[in-house]
């Protein structure tokens, strides 16, 4: 199976600030990686696709890069509402594995 | 536009059977694949299965002697049986659409 390492696991920001959570896969797998946002007691919302693709309907402070074995998400201006946990996919190789998630606080 | 809502038992006995309902809107069974996906407190997410629009299935192989998936395209449902059950299988399992929508989950607890 293919190993998704998330960092960080916890991450304190202020409103405004850049934010970036990385996952690092133990194969490539292209650009097959998804991110999500996830709130309590919420369905997991899909932000990006494919890497870098924007979901539709998705603010545009967010965003993806990278490919093969490093990705990183990014939030380009830190809002109250972003508060969340966040967490990767890969779905390149079966079984399709997550990231253990980010969990974002505000500070 | 597209929702998927799980159903079940939030309450189940060791060694019973868990039986789960994913009831969809928005698409057709036949043409999007429905994931169950499960996450047990405090841990991580992990794959349990799929149905693909086809009809056909696919299961973690860590779970797959005790698991079975099936749906009834009339009714919009996916249907998730897993026997067998241990406190190990305590999580919130949710059901997804092509990886692009979820629904909120469904915390089920093993225990007597």
């Amino acid at each position: 199976d293919i190993q998704v390492t998330q960092s960080p696991s916890f991450l304190s920001a202020s409103v405004g600030d850049r934010v970036t959570i990385n996952c690092k896969t133990s194969q490539n797998i292209n650009r097959y990686l998804n991110w999500y946002r996830q709130k309590l007691g919420e369905a997991p919302k899909l932000l990006i696709y494919g890497a870098n693709s924007l979901q539709t309907g998705i603010p545009s402070r967010f965003s993806g890069s990278g490919s093969g074995t490093d990705f990183t998400l990014t939030i380009s201006s830190l809002q109250p509402e972003d508060v969340a946990t966040y967490f990767c996919l890969q779905h390149d190789s079966w079984p399709n594995t997550f990231g253990a998630g980010t969990k974002l606080e505000l500070k | 536009q597209v929702q998927l809502k799980e159903s079940g038992p939030g309450l189940v006995q060791p060694s019973q059977t868990l039986s789960l309902t994913c009831t969809v809107s928005g698409f057709s069974l036949t043409s999007n694949s429905v994931h169950w996906v499960r996450q047990p407190p405090g841990k991580g997410l992990e794959w349990v299965g799929a149905i693909w629009s086809g009809g056909s299935t696919d299961y973690n192989s860590a779970l797959k002697s005790r698991l079975s998936i099936s749906r009834d395209t009339s009714k919009s449902q996916v249907f998730l049986k897993m026997n067998s059950l241990q406190t190990e299988d305590t999580a919130i399992y949710f059901c997804t659409s092509n990886w692009d929508y979820w629904g909120q989950g469904v915390m089920v607890t093993v225990s007597s």
